[in-house]
């Protein structure tokens, strides 16, 4: 149980073009997905915060316009990179809570990633 | 600025030995704590998790947690070659505001 699927597993854009992920919890629902990049050998960093049918909440020093999140569904969150330029180029996961376990106590199931090269 | 702090390795043991891996937290509120592996290049993976001091077994893994000493372990008996990952420790922050927050991780490297 608790799968998360995340598509696509790599992308390789041009710089300027728009990469949409996906996220899908598959066999949970879940009110609240995080995004997170991973630069090589450093540690995750997270991006925002997606709660289903509100806005995300973005940490320090991520532009919100730049990643755009949305969380349509308690299935579905989708992290778009805008305009995307080289140091862009990063590993991008997403993970989910499920719903039915309390907010403080549940671990995050992670999606498979998404290898994004921009050139 | 709550913290969850690893040894970054890597901790080099032999095929078959028992591997130790430590972290410590300073939010002496934070009461679930989590393990992940992380291959080279993969998303992290659920290990085990934990709530309650004392120790939970599951398989060769075995997790410990020790809330007076804000301190949680994670050993690997009979290590295997395919243990060699990264080992991501996190727990939860006390407060509203619940965010998990991530130690840098422990590398941890098993010779045949």
């Amino acid at each position: 149980g608790a799968v998360v699927s995340q598509h696509p597993s790599r992308v390789i854009c041009k710089s300027g073009t728009s990469v949409k992920i996906e996220c899908r919890s598959l066999d949970f629902q879940a009110t609240t997905m995080f995004w997170y990049r991973q630069f090589p050998k450093k540690s995750l960093m997270l991006m925002a915060t997606s709660n289903e049918g509100s806005k995300a909440t973005y940490e320090q020093g991520v532009e919100k316009d730049k990643f755009l999140i949305n969380h349509a569904s308690l299935t579905l969150s989708t992290l778009t990179v805008t305009s995307a330029h080289p140091e862009d180029s990063s590993f991008y996961i997403c993970s989910a809570r499920d719903k039915g376990q309390g907010a403080g106590n549940s671990p995050l199931h992670f999606g498979n990633g998404t290898r994004l090269t921009v050139t | 600025q709550k913290e969850v702090e690893q040894n970054s390795g890597p901790l080099s043991v032999p095929e078959g030995a028992i591997a130790s891996l430590n972290c410590t937290y300073s939010d002496r509120g934070s009461q679930s704590f989590f393990w992940y592996r992380q291959y080279s290049g993969k998303s992290p993976e659920l290990i085990m998790s934990i709530y309650s001091n004392g120790d939970k077994e599951d398989g060769r893994f075995t997790a410990q947690l020790n809330k007076a000493s804000q301190y949680v372990s994670l050993l690997i008996r009979d290590s295997q070659p395919s243990d060699s990952a990264t080992y991501l420790c996190a727990g939860y922050n006390a407060g509203n505001n619940r965010k998990l927050i991530w130690g840098l991780g422990t590398s941890l490297a098993v010779n045949p």
